[in-house]
């Protein structure tokens, strides 16, 4: 099975940078996602990695390193916008069947 | 606007009952998913179809069911519910592999349910 653990909540002030962690255990790895989820809306795409490094778009960074199954999500110049749950989601591949596995959320809030 | 259509937004029933929901993806999109998220839960993957036919099966109650149609739309079945089936539930569209990010998934707006 997969295991993904993310903390439940945070707390930043706005114009400033927050890292949001990601452990995941898993076979079939093939990719991992974040995702930005306002309550009670859909969740939207933020970023994307299935090499280990870094990828940059915008005020989002997202980081992955595969050998050590974690990743982060890095928000500069925090924006009160910014208040959601921030998921990690892990793609695995088993047979032809792809699916994402999402870990609980991490509930950012975003204060003056 | 993901373009993943989801009906109804909300529906409210009694214990015992049996509701469908409906989902239309993405044009192009041969893949859905649905998913379950209750109250300050994650997304819990429930099933896949893939053109048709079921592809994975995740943490699907036996009195849940869904299935996909020709036109590529999907109903998820829910009947003799409890309590604890309120939820949101999410079906997400997916291109699958010739995407620049394979297994990127979009999102509806979700079905509220409430059983009272």
């Amino acid at each position: 099975g997969q295991n993904i653990d993310q903390p439940t909540e945070m707390t930043a002030t706005e114009g400033a940078i927050v890292q949001i962690n990601c452990t995941y255990q898993t076979s079939g790895f093939n990719g991992l996602f974040w995702y930005q989820q306002h309550a009670g809306e859909a969740p939207t795409f933020l970023s994307y990695n299935v090499l280990d490094g870094l990828e940059e778009k915008g005020r989002f960074s997202s980081f992955l390193s595969r050998s050590k199954g974690y990743s982060y999500l890095l928000l500069k110049e925090l924006q009160m916008k910014d208040s959601a749950s921030y998921l990690c989601a892990v793609r695995v591949l088993t047979g032809t069947a792809s699916k994402l596995t999402f870990g609980t959320g991490t509930r950012l809030q975003v204060t003056l | 606007d993901s373009g993943v259509t989801q009906t109804p937004k909300h529906l409210i029933t009694a214990t015992g009952q049996r509701v469908t929901l409906r989902c239309s993806p993405r044009s192009g999109d041969l893949s859905v998913y649905w998913y379950q998220q209750s109250l300050d839960q994650g997304l819990q993957f429930l099933i896949q179809y893939y053109n048709g036919e079921e592809r994975a099966k995740g943490n699907i109650l036996e009195r849940f069911s869904a299935q996909q149609f020709p036109d590529l739309h999907s109903e998820l079945n829910l009947s003799s519910l409890e309590l604890g089936d309120s939820a949101l539930y999410f079906c997400a569209s997916s291109v699958g592999l010739t995407s620049g990010r394979p297994g990127e998934l979009f999102f509806g707006e979700g079905s509220r349910l409430t059983v009272l």
